[in-house]
């Protein structure tokens, strides 16, 4: 088992819909959960981070964590061209490394 | 968040040859990281790289292999040696302010070992 796992992509939404990524992760100690933003021939930025469950809103996007079911998941909402990107989910333990996930390619249609 | 400078952004090289990669970044910073990234793939950790002292390598990875300088808090080297064609990735510099808190990216030094 991975200890990062991302839904399979790639995942097309139309412009204005919601995109919806999910991430499962394995080690109950992890503290804190990171999704990254990667543009083709670029390096990973950061979207959105989240260390307690619930929700957590930024603008279009939202992040929501369930540590019980050890379940992450950002949803883009009013999807945009530009958003089309692969997103990495990164689980953080004490030790301060990141796991990241596989990424799941997002293109939104115009 | 931090400036962080990669150099050289791309290079070919030949097979049996090593190469350097040099990461600067603007301020000071607890924690550097070197991370690949092969073609179509996700991010696998090589290294935390220490400084004044040896790396912390992830499984799979040595210190023969990858060779790693931090002699201060803002620079640090990362050497592939012994290149083959299957060490041709992405080799991406990350830097974190806190144990457990976001990454920020260099823009990567893209590697092709002919």
């Amino acid at each position: 088992q991975k200890e990062v796992e991302q839904n399979s992509g790639p995942l097309s939404v139309p412009e204005g819909a919601i995109a919806s990524l999910n991430c499962t992760y394995s080690d109950r100690g992890s503290q804190s959960f990171f999704w990254y933003r990667q543009y083709s021939g670029k390096s990973p930025e950061l979207i959105m981070f989240i260390y307690s469950n619930g929700d957590k809103e930024d603008g279009r996007f939202t992040a929501q964590l369930n540590k019980a079911s050890q379940y992450v998941s950002l949803l883009i909402r009013d999807s945009q061209p530009s958003d089309s990107a692969t997103y990495l989910c990164a689980v953080n333990t004490n030790a301060g490394k990141s796991t990241f996930g596989d990424g799941t390619t997002l293109t939104v249609k115009p | 968040s931090a400036v962080i400078s990669q150099k050289p952004s791309r290079d070919i090289c030949q097979r049996g040859t090593s190469l350097t990669i040099q990461c600067q970044v603007d301020s000071q910073v607890t924690m550097m990281f070197w991370y690949r990234q092969q073609p179509g793939q996700s991010l696998t950790l090589i290294a935390t790289a220490n400084q004044g002292s040896e790396a912390t390598y992830e499984s799979g990875f040595v210190i023969d292999k990858f060779p790693i300088s931090r002699p201060n808090l803002t620079f640090s080297t990362l050497t592939v040696s012994n290149m083959s064609p299957e060490d041709s990735s992405i080799y991406l510099c990350s830097v974190g302010r806190e144990p457990g808190g976001e990454l920020f990216f260099g823009e990567g030094s893209r590697l092709t070992v002919l």
